[in-house]
């Protein structure tokens, strides 16, 4: 079935550096979605993507859609402790098809 | 806060029994999702509903059955729960008869001894 890759798998950072992650498909999406999970808790929505080339921000992140609409990245700039857990991406191909989830990124920051 | 409630949160069970997860949402949604997740396979979908008495198979269903008498309560039942259904279950619901906007509930943890 489709399968999403995200690395990298796991990454430690220093406390105020920026981070980068993305999420690769075999196939094309139109819709991208990154969340972050933090432990017990289920994963939050941190910004949807519905257009290639699009670039969004919510905060500190930033993601964007691919050109190629096969891939997607987010960016954390100036990293702090409370950005430490799961971050996963989830795309879909058609506005009514199911969402399917990438493995996951685990994020440590050192303060 | 997308207004989904799961209940049980925590639940340990035997070997055999049924057990049933509900989730209820406030907001009249009409798609609601049941996933699990484990170490090393992420997120994966049992089963959905996109309306009343609608409902079909996600990626891992086998063992698992719903219902979704009322727009918003969408019940999980495994009908003989196993240890490989030890996992946590999150139920998500969708915004918007357009685009593909998922939010989740705060997940039920099970483990079957």
């Amino acid at each position: 079935g489709q399968q999403l890759n995200q690395s990298p798998q796991s990454m430690f950072i220093q406390e105020g550096e920026d981070v980068s992650m993305n999420c690769t498909s075999s196939s094309i999406f139109n819709t991208w979605l990154w969340y972050k999970q933090d432990p017990g808790e289920g994963p939050v929505l941190l910004i949807a993507l519905y257009k290639a080339g699009e670039l969004t921000s919510n905060g500190r992140l930033t993601a964007q859609f691919g050109i190629t609409r096969k891939d997607s990245f987010l960016n954390i700039s100036a990293s702090i402790p409370s950005d430490v857990g799961i971050y996963f991406c989830a795309g879909a191909k058609t506005s009514y098809d199911k969402v399917i989830f990438g493995p996951g990124t685990s994020l440590s920051v050192i303060p | 806060d997308a207004g989904i409630t799961q209940s049980p949160r925590h639940k340990v069970t035997e070997t055999g029994t049924p057990v049933t997860l509900r989730c209820h949402q406030t907001e009249n949604h009409r798609y609601m999702y049941w996933y699990r997740q484990d170490p090393g396979h992420g997120l994966r979908l049992i089963h959905y509903s996109y309306g009343v008495k609608d409902t079909d198979k996600g990626e891992v269903s086998d063992g698992y059955s719903v219902s979704r008498s009322k727009t918003e309560d969408f019940l999980l039942t495994l009908e003989s729960a196993t240890s490989s259904q030890t996992s946590v279950y999150f139920c998500a619901i969708r915004t918007g008869e357009t685009g593909n906007t998922i939010y989740f509930g705060e997940g039920s943890w099970l483990t079957v001894v």
